[in-house]
């Protein structure tokens, strides 16, 4: 019952690595989020999809890309991976993108 | 530009008296207003929202307020309990650009 996953909980990786994280909403929603909280707990958007599109694309490193396959999944692809990339990277989503966002559990990014 | 200034950074308050955690905005056409709540290793849930057309809003323990004019918001915690310790944040939708910005949080802690 789930309403906004992410996998995975953990990641533990060397600087230079390329990872993926993983998002799904089962609430139907047209739009979903990416955000970083820094050790400082600031949380900060990154990007945001509706209905597949593109719609907010914040000062982020190209090194990020999202992709959304459909409107229930927002994936994070993060290339050459570096320390100040370590963080917790939630997903969220919205009925649509002036509504109540709904956040996934958060994945915990320790880059080495 | 879009900016949510949130205060103060750490609240300590004695169980059962009131906290009060203050935000401003810069954006006069903000419309939303959520307020979350982040426990400690857990993901960002909402508490409370209040649109523009109201000044205050209640629920239970938990208030917000709204001044238009002045652009600012805050959140009120009576009888505060032990499990009300965690980080709060406040929001503001910006209308122009689709997007929620997050104050800086502010981390309250609630005396036994």
């Amino acid at each position: 019952d789930t309403a906004v996953s992410q996998t995975p909980k953990y990641l533990v990786t060397q600087m230079g690595n390329d990872k993926s994280i993983k998002c799904e909403q089962n609430l139907g929603h047209d739009t979903m989020y990416w955000y970083k909280q820094d050790s400082k707990k600031f949380l900060k958007i990154m990007f945001s999809y509706n209905n597949k599109e593109l719609i907010i694309n914040e000062t982020v490193p190209n090194r990020f890309s999202p992709k959304s396959p459909d409107k229930a999944h927002l994936n994070l692809h993060i290339n050459s991976l570096e320390l100040g990339d370590s963080a917790v990277y939630f997903c969220a989503s919205s009925q649509d993108a002036g509504a109540t966002q709904y956040f996934g559990p958060g994945t915990r990014l320790l880059v080495l | 530009g879009e900016n949510v200034e949130q205060h103060p950074s750490t609240l300590s308050v004695q169980e059962g008296d009131s906290a009060v955690i203050k935000c401003t905005y810069s954006d006069s056409a903000s419309n939303y207003f959520p307020w979350y709540k982040q426990e400690l290793g857990k993901r960002p849930q909402l508490i409370i929202d209040i649109r523009s057309n109201v000044g205050e809003k209640k629920d239970q323990r938990i208030a917000v307020t709204l001044n238009k004019t002045a652009k600012h918001f805050s959140l009120h915690i009576t009888e505060t309990q032990p499990e009300d310790s965690a980080v709060y944040f406040c929001a503001a939708l910006y209308s122009s650009a689709s997007k929620i910005i997050f104050g800086s949080g502010t981390r309250l802690s609630i005396r036994p």
